[in-house]
């Protein structure tokens, strides 16, 4: 079956330490993307990727950093330098541009930060 | 900026009844699209329907079809023979064309009342 995995769906961390949510597809895609949600806000969006070796911050990249080396896989590093990381985190996947065309979603990773 | 506006945080309908949720948004361009998402319980978004702004037909798939006043600027999402696994948050969301960028509103909590 196509589609995106995150893992892993719960995530817990210590103030200071950087983590890193895993988020792969199958399904050939060209762009890839990172979101985050808060209680009473909509999806915000962190960095996003078009093609291998290239990706453009968000409306909210500070504290976090991606790479994109393969296709199918778009990681994202939450560093120490994030002030308030606890959120749940969307990865999603589209074939091309955001406007013309849907973006699919993974199953999301919960990241609390004890 | 785009702004995307969704004024009522919660909204509640009888199993089999008709809803309507409410969205608005802010720009001044003339060629974008605009999508109604779904994310239940199980968190993971998805795609219930999309406009383009340069079509004047309201989109319609099943139950689900919008309101598109482009003059207004206001999108809204009825839902007709509600069922109870339409329970669900349901986002709007803005891109403008040719843009990767998804804008999203603060979300409506659909409950389904059985």
């Amino acid at each position: 079956d196509g589609g995106i995995t995150q893992s892993p769906k719960y995530l817990f961390r210590k103030e200071g330490q950087n983590v890193t949510l895993s988020c792969e597809q199958n399904l050939n895609h060209d762009a890839m993307y990172w979101y985050r949600q808060d209680p009473g806000q909509g999806l915000r969006l962190i960095y996003y990727s078009q093609i291998v070796n290239d990706f453009q911050k968000g409306d909210i990249a500070e504290g976090y950093s991606v790479s994109r080396e393969k296709k199918e896989s778009f990681p994202l590093t939450v560093t120490s330098a994030q002030k308030n990381p606890t959120a749940f985190y969307l990865c999603a996947s589209s074939i091309g541009l955001a406007g013309d065309n849907e973006q699919f979603f993974g199953p999301g990773t919960r990241l609390t930060v004890l | 900026a785009q702004t995307v506006t969704q004024s009522q945080p919660e909204m509640s309908v009888q199993e089999a009844e008709t809803v309507t949720l409410s969205c608005t948004y802010d720009t001044s361009e003339s060629d974008y699209y605009l999508f109604w998402y779904k994310q239940p319980p199980s968190r993971q978004m998805i795609l219930v329907i999309r406009q383009e702004a340069y079509k004047q037909q309201n989109a319609t798939e099943n139950r689900f079809s919008v309101n598109f006043q482009k003059a207004a600027k206001s999108f809204s999402l009825k839902i007709s023979d509600s069922q109870l696994g339409d329970a669900a948050m349901y986002f709007c969301a803005y891109a403008l064309f040719g843009n990767e960028k998804l804008t999203f509103g603060t979300g409506t909590r659909l409950t389904i009342i059985p």
